[in-house]
């Protein structure tokens, strides 16, 4: 079992809302992603992290926004939350390791978003 | 993109009978990866094949890799019920950590 957290696990919530996605890992790995999910389809990227301070978008685009101020912790927001970003919202990190880097990402349970 | 794409999309097999899935993929890759993902999950990291490696095994998965073909097949033995999941494979290309994954087969075990 992963050590890494999302909360919250569902959200259902208003047109026009802000909201916050949060993930937190605590296996110390500088490496930390969100992914978005439509039921039974593939994973897209949407923003990853390669250390504090730095943040990047991935190849979906998304209008959502990421920070990471802290090695452990990675939170997404929207701010206007619209009914097109409904989702299940799926977080990992990956460590650099010793020697050659290892690419197995480690995923949180994720976060089911309704917006009505 | 080297978006990957898995084959067959759904899958149902009795318990004890072995589950073969395929994957394919575009570009050059640096490795290969193996998820799965229980219903309304995260995923969980199952095998990686480096891009120089042909064949793995890891208990009852053994996972192939023909760079030739851009192609990779998961072979799961004696399934069991508990193995019924969705099953992505992912891709990352070379000196890049990110992955790109597959659309997934969803395996169903009947006991």
């Amino acid at each position: 079992e992963a050590d890494i957290y999302q909360t919250p696990r569902y959200l259902v919530i208003g047109t026009g809302k802000k909201i916050t996605l949060e993930c937190s890992q605590t296996m110390g790995h500088d490496k930390m992603y969100w992914y978005q999910q439509d039921p039974g389809m593939e994973l897209h990227l949407i923003h990853y992290s390669y250390g504090v301070n730095s943040t990047e978008k991935g190849d979906l685009s998304s209008e959502s926004t990421v920070s990471r101020i802290r090695t452990e912790h990675f939170p997404l927001t929207l701010e206007s939350a619209r009914p097109s970003h409904t989702s299940q919202y799926l977080c990992a990190s990956s460590s650099q390791g010793q020697g050659s880097p290892t690419y197995e990402q480690y995923f949180g349970p994720g976060t089911r978003l309704t917006v009505t | 993109s080297q978006q990957g794409e898995e084959d067959p999309q759904a899958l149902s097999i009795q318990e004890g009978e072995n589950a073969t899935m395929n994957c394919s993929y575009k570009t050059s890759i640096n490795n290969l990866q193996w998820y799965r993902q229980n219903s309304g999950r995260g995923l969980v990291h199952l095998i990686l094949i480096r891009s120089n490696e042909r064949e793995k095994h890891s208990g009852r998965l053994r996972v192939t890799l023909d760079t030739s073909k851009k192609s990779s097949s998961l072979l799961i033995t004696a399934s069991r019920a508990a193995d019924t999941a969705s099953y992505f494979c992912a891709s990352s290309g070379a000196g890049s950590y990110q992955l790109t994954f597959g659309k997934g087969t969803k395996l169903s075990v009947i006991p």
